[in-house]
C-alpha cells in the first residue's frame, strides 16, 4: 500500500545549523512527491515538489528512488523556518485520474535562536 | 482573487446537531478536497471532487456529505455530529491531479 512515512515529529535545532526533515515513501509506481508547508497561522502551501528540482527558501529535497526517500534540507536554518512540514505522495489510482496525494504525519521544525 | 475561503472560522457543535460548512474557491478550479486534521495525525482526506457533480470517498467519509453544484463551492455536511469528529477541517483546490493544492484558512471544530 502507499504510504508516507515521516518518522520525527519534532526536530528541534540552533539557527544557523543544517536541518534534515525526513521522508520516506512506499509506492510502486513512478512517485510524485511534495513538500507543504504549514507556519503560524497560515494556511498550508506548497513549499517544493520533486519534479521541479527548485529550491524554495534555501530549502531542497533530492529524490532517491533507492532508499525511496525525499528528504527536505536546508543548509542553514533560519528562525522563520519553524513551521510544520508535510511530505505528500501523489498517488495513482486504478481508475483514470483521481489521484489524491497521501500525506506524511508532518514534522514540527523548532528553530531556535 | 481570494483563493479558497472557508466559513465558519470556528464553530461548537452539541452532539447530534448538523452543520455545513462551506467552502469556495474563485480560481476555477475542478479539483476540490476536503481533509481533517486531528493533533499528531496528519491530514487525513474526508471527499473530494474532480469536477461539478462529481464526488468521491477519501480515507474517512463516515458522517459526512458533499455536494458539488459549482465549480466554485464544494460544502461539507456534517448530519448527527459526535465528538470524534472534533477536528480541524480545510478545504483544498488544484486545477488537477499532481498539481499544486491550494488551502483554505480551515475551520476548528468542537463537537461536545
Amino acid at each position: 500500500a502507499q504510504r508516507v512515512t515521516q518518522p520525527e515529529k519534532l526536530l528541534s535545532v540552533f539557527k544557523g545549523a543544517p536541518v534534515e526533515l525526513k521522508c520516506n515513501y512506499s509506492y510502486s509506481g513512478s512517485p510524485e512527491l511534495f513538500w507543504y508547508v504549514q507556519y503560524s497561522r497560515q494556511r498550508l502551501q506548497l513549499l517544493l515538489r520533486h519534479i521541479s528540482r527548485e529550491s524554495i527558501k534555501g530549502f531542497t529535497a533530492d529524490l532517491n528512488k533507492g532508499e525511496t526517500s525525499f528528504h527536505l534540507k536546508k543548509p542553514f536554518a533560519q528562525e522563520e523556518d519553524s513551521a510544520m512540514y508535510y511530505c505528500a505522495l501523489n498517488e495513482a489510482h486504478n481508475a483514470g485520474n483521481n489521484r489524491k496525494l497521501i500525506w506524511g504525519l508532518g514534522t514540527s521544525l523548532a528553530v531556535n535562536p | 482573487n481570494a483563493g479558497v475561503t472557508q466559513t465558519p472560522k470556528f464553530r461548537i457543535l452539541k452532539i447530534g446537531q448538523s452543520m455545513t460548512l462551506q467552502c469556495a474557491q474563485d480560481m476555477n478550479h475542478n479539483y476540490m478536497y476536503w481533509y481533517r486534521q486531528d493533533p499528531g495525525m496528519g491530514l487525513k482526506l474526508i471527499y473530494y471532487s474532480v469536477g461539478a457533480g462529481i464526488t468521491d470517498k477519501g480515507e474517512v467519509p463516515n458522517g459526512y456529505n458533499v455536494s458539488r453544484s459549482t465549480t466554485e463551492d464544494f460544502p461539507l455536511r456534517l448530519e448527527l455530529a459526535a465528538p470524534s469528529q472534533t477536528s480541524v477541517y480545510f478545504c483544498a483546490s488544484s486545477t488537477g491531479t499532481g498539481f499544486e493544492q491550494y488551502f483554505g484558512p480551515g475551520t476548528r471544530l468542537t463537537v461536545t
